[in-house]
């Protein structure tokens, strides 16, 4: 079973402060790195794909970085919003010969207060 | 808007039926999933595929069984529902590396 843990499990945060969290996961047979929200009563949306190390993606006030030798990304949101309220996972993905899956984190959620 | 859909919903049914829950994507992708999802909202892989006939068990072990005799279709089936089946699954999608598109889900009890 391919370990992918998120830190930390729940945040809250002020309306207005930035703040950023975690996601571990294995450095070998590296294939891509996804973050996904996940708001409730939807279902999740991709938010970023990273597939090199060093890769930085941004979308709004989320930005995300990627370090695969070491086996960790972060996910950055700048000026907390209330609408930034949700679950944030990460997914890898790993190589494998006969095709590859994605394994998600147990995910941080994320509870902007007014 | 993501083209894939799971159906149905919700489903409250007896222990012993046997069900199906439906998954299609109208997207070509290859690699299709299927999780189970806890209460604590974390995903569990359950089965994966990643073409026609090709299907694999994920990382949490499953009763169910799936198939796919064709690329958008892939179903999920238990023979014999028991109340430990209860749970949310949620099907997926993706291209080779992409982020994948979820359906909506369908929130099973079993009685």
């Amino acid at each position: 079973i391919l370990n992918v843990e998120q830190s930390p499990q729940s945040l809250h945060v002020q309306e207005g402060d930035s703040t950023n969290f975690t996601c571990s996961f294995p450095s070998s047979n590296f294939y891509a790195l996804h973050w996904y929200r996940w708001e409730t009563a939807k279902s999740p949306e991709a938010l970023f794909v990273m597939t090199l190390n060093g890769d930085e993606k941004k979308k709004g006030r989320i930005s995300a970085t990627l370090n695969t030798k070491e086996g960790y990304s972060y996910l950055y949101i700048k000026g907390s919003q209330p609408e930034d309220s949700a679950t944030y996972l990460c997914a890898f993905l790993h190589i494998k010969a006969a095709g590859n899956k994605l394994t998600f984190g147990g995910g941080t959620r994320v509870l902007v207060k007014p | 808007e993501a083209d894939i859909y799971q159906t149905p919903r919700y489903l409250v049914i007896g222990t012993g039926k046997k069900i199906t829950l439906e998954c299609s994507q109208t997207m070509g992708h290859d690699k299709m999933y299927w999780y189970q999802q806890d209460p604590g909202m974390e995903l569990h892989l359950i089965h994966y595929s990643y073409g026609v006939n090709s299907t694999e068990k994920g990382d949490l072990s499953s009763e169910s069984t799936v198939s796919r005799i064709r690329t958008e279709h892939f179903p999920l089936t238990l023979e014999s529902a028991r109340p430990s089946h209860t749970s949310q699954y949620l099907c997926a999608s993706s291209e080779y590396v992409g982020g994948a598109f979820f359906g909506q889900g369908t929130r099973l009890t079993v009685v």
